[in-house]
C-alpha cells in the first residue's frame, strides 16, 4: 500500500496568491481529514469527510479556506487569498470506519510557506 | 471542552535511561486515547490506542497505560532511534473528531 500521498511537499508563495493542496487517501478508507500544525498551536482539525460528504469544517479558520472531495481518492484543501499567517505543515488522513477512527494515516505533509 | 494537557514539552534522555511522558485529558466521555510518534519531517504515526481505565499495550521498548484523567507512555532503555515527538489525541464518545495534545520532544543521547 502506498499510504497517503500528498502534493506538493514543498511550496512557497506570495501573499494574495491561491494555494491548492491535494490529498490521496489510502484505497478503501472513508473518512479523510484535513490537520494544520505550528509550533503555536499545535495539530489542529480544519475539516473531515466522510464518504466523500464534508462532516464538519468548524476548524476551517475563515472564508479564505475551502475543501472538497469529489471522489473516493482525491481532496483538495485551497486557500484563497493566502497570508503569510497561513504558513504552516497541512497534513492528510485516512481512516476506516470499520476500525476506530481515531487509528488515522496520515500523508507526509506539505509545508506551506506564505511570504 | 475536550482538553489534552501533554507534559514534559521537551525530554532529553541518556541511552538505557527509562522515563515516562505524560498525557492528561478532560473529555466528555472518553470513546479512546490515542498515542502516536512523529519524526522530523513526517506525518504522525500510530503506535497505541487505549479504551478504558486499567489498560495497557505495549511495542518494543514502549508502554503505554490508562488511567481515568491521564495516561503514560513508558520508555524503557531508551535507544538514539526513539528520538521522536509523541502526540497524545484523544476521541469522546459520539462521532466526534480527535483532539491531539501538543506533544512531548524526546532527545535519546548515545
Amino acid at each position: 500500500d502506498a499510504g497517503v500521498i500528498q502534493s506538493p511537499r514543498h511550496e512557497v508563495t506570495e501573499m494574495g496568491q491561491e494555494v491548492t493542496l491535494r490529498c490521496k487517501p489510502i484505497s478503501g478508507h472513508d473518512y479523510l481529514f484535513w490537520y494544520r500544525q505550528t509550533m503555536m498551536r499545535g495539530l489542529e482539525l480544519l475539516i473531515y469527510f466522510n464518504n466523500n460528504v464534508p462532516i464538519d469544517d468548524s476548524g476551517m479558520p475563515e472564508d479564505r479556506f475551502s475543501a472538497k472531495m469529489p471522489n473516493a481518492s482525491f481532496s483538495t484543501l485551497k486557500i484563497q487569498p493566502s497570508e503569510p499567517r497561513d504558513s504552516a505543515v497541512y497534513f492528510c488522513a485516512s481512516s476506516r470506519s470499520t476500525t476506530s477512527r481515531g487509528t488515522q494515516y496520515f500523508g507526509p505533509g506539505t509545508r506551506l510557506t506564505v511570504l | 471542552e475536550d482538553q489534552v494537557t501533554q507534559s514534559p514539552e521537551a525530554l532529553r534522555l541518556q541511552e538505557g535511561e527509562s522515563s515516562s511522558l505524560n498525557c492528561s485529558y478532560t473529555v466528555s466521555g472518553l470513546r479512546g486515547l490515542f498515542w502516536y510518534r512523529q519524526d522530523p519531517g513526517k506525518g504522525p504515526e500510530f503506535l497505541f490506542t487505549l479504551y478504558s481505565a486499567g489498560e495497557e499495550k505495549e511495542k518494543e521498548r514502549l508502554k503505554a497505560t490508562l488511567t481515568k484523567k491521564e495516561s503514560f507512555l513508558h520508555i524503557t532503555a531508551p535507544k538514539p532511534e526513539d528520538s521522536a515527538t509523541y502526540l497524545c489525541a484523544v476521541q469522546a464518545s459520539g462521532n466526534t473528531p480527535l483532539v491531539f495534545g501538543k506533544g512531548t520532544r524526546l532527545s535519546v543521547i548515545a
